[in-house]
């Protein structure tokens, strides 16, 4: 069955310019989730979407981190400006509004950006 | 401040035993969860096992179980009879009612299984 998918596996940026990060979700699932994972750490929480109304972008690390899901499906993060501190995965995630009380997280295999 | 924290940065076992990975979680919420998630080389996370903060009886997943002590603030991850295929970091997180059920992760503790 088709999971979280991601697209690019990997990029790689000189330092200043725009990428763009593709996330496609499982289909049917409400929640969507961006992650940021620096190396050698836990994921941390950048924003979550309902649908298409991000309800929570507390974790966005600054204004040049944008995000949207304008239909409701596919999310794009996009950098701007990217700076050498952005080299991390960014993994997406996605589940339904309720299931089995855990709200499961399902997780695609994320995108490894490096900032050259 | 809700935290998670894991002190084990590694842990090696060998093939066939078991081990527990520690991880203890602060938060003043009431309702919460807390979830296993295994990161082969790969880098998919892939779900192990989930605890509610109000489940009685502590969480089996096959050869997965969670130690889930709510007084201590501890959700220990026991895996018994260890596999080669299971050497990778594992990561402690804690779902907030209160936040959208976003995720709080751990450090991660990266473990090493033994022929």
């Amino acid at each position: 069955g088709a999971g979280v998918s991601q697209s690019p596996r990997y990029k790689v940026a000189k330092r200043g310019q725009d990428v763009a990060l593709r996330c496609d979700p499982i289909s049917g699932h409400v929640s969507l989730f961006w992650y940021q994972q620096a190396l050698g750490q836990g994921p941390e929480f950048l924003t979550y979407f309902q649908n298409e109304a991000q309800l929570d972008k507390s974790g966005l690390p600054s204004d040049r981190f944008f995000a949207e899901r304008p239909e409701g499906s596919v999310s794009t993060l996009k950098i701007q400006r990217t700076q050498q501190e952005d080299s991390a995965v960014y993994l997406c995630a996605s589940s339904l509004p309720r299931r089995d009380r855990s709200y499961e997280q399902y997780f695609g295999p994320g995108t490894r950006l490096t900032v050259t | 401040a809700q935290k998670i924290t894991q002190t084990q940065p590694g842990m090696f076992v060998q093939e066939k035993e078991a081990v527990t990975l520690d991880c203890t979680y602060d938060t003043s919420d009431p309702s919460y969860g807390l979830f296993w998630y295994k990161q082969p080389s790969s880098g998919e996370m892939i779900f192990l096992i989930y605890q509610g903060s109000y489940d009685q009886q502590n969480a089996t997943e096959g050869r997965y179980s969670l130690n889930f002590q709510k007084a201590r603030k501890s959700a220990n991850l026991v895996i018994s009879a260890s596999q080669l295929g299971d050497s990778a970091m594992y990561f402690c997180a804690m779902r907030i009612s209160g936040g959208y059920n976003k995720l709080i992760f751990g450090a991660g503790t990266r473990l090493a299984v033994h022929p």
